[in-house]
């Protein structure tokens, strides 16, 4: 069974160029996180789809970065414009549900470098 | 104070050897616990839960201590193939599963 897809793998670009990360969840799953790792901050959540609805966004750094899932099997994350601040790798993670104890599977990361 | 908070490492050990990770959490609210292992450029991956009577799998052993807001993780017998990053996780009580990661712990096991 296919998991969590992210594209693209890599992605280098210029600050101030916009940035558009994609993400399959795995097909069931109706629980669909973002988030960022960076060496200074570790792992951080960004923002949490239930059902394509945001409900917690609170993660999201500022109004650069939006997301958005519209259907059950696709969301973006969107860095407009980008800044050298913001090169860190990008992971989509899903699980069948929101609840506690349910096991979320992660996607193989977007690495992103800003010069 | 981070929320969780983990000795970096690395921990460097032998094949055959036994170690064991340390975390604690702040949030005395916190409901889950999991260890996660992530590889070198690799995304995490569930390593095993962490409940409150402690449990095993194979030759890993999750400790948790809710009074002391300590969570631990021993492996047996470290094999070449242990090495890793290991990431002590945990999600607070209501709403839904937010985790949170601390920023985890190195292991290399050399032959």
């Amino acid at each position: 069974d296919a998991g969590v897809i992210q594209s693209p793998r890599h992605e280098v670009t210029e600050m101030g160029q916009e940035v558009t990360l994609r993400c399959k969840p795995i097909s069931g799953h109706n629980s669909l996180f973002w988030y960022r790792q960076t060496m200074m901050r570790g792992l951080e959540l960004l923002i949490y789809f239930n059902n394509n609805v945001p409900i917690d966004d609170s993660g999201m750094p500022e109004d650069r970065f939006s997301a958005k899932m519209p259907n059950a099997s696709f969301s973006t994350l969107k860095i407009q414009p980008s800044e050298p601040r913001d090169s860190a790798v990008y992971f989509c993670a899903s699980s069948t549900s929101g609840g506690n104890w349910e096991t979320q599977y992660f996607g193989p990361g977007t690495r992103l470098l800003v010069l | 104070r981070k929320e969780v908070e983990q000795d970096p490492g690395p921990f460097n050990v032998p094949e055959g050897a036994t170690v064991a990770f340390n975390c604690t959490y702040s949030n005395s609210a916190s409901q889950s616990f999991f260890w996660y292992r992530q590889d070198c450029r690799k995304e995490p991956k569930l390593l095993m839960s962490v409940y409150s009577s402690g449990n095993e799998d194979g030759r890993f052993t999750a400790q948790l201590n809710r009074a002391s807001q300590y969570i631990s993780l021993l492996i047996r017998d470290s094999k070449l193939s242990d090495s890793a990053t290991y990431l002590c996780v945990v999600s607070l009580s209501g709403g839904y599963n937010k985790l949170i990661f601390g920023a985890g712990t190195r292991l290399a096991v050399h032959p």
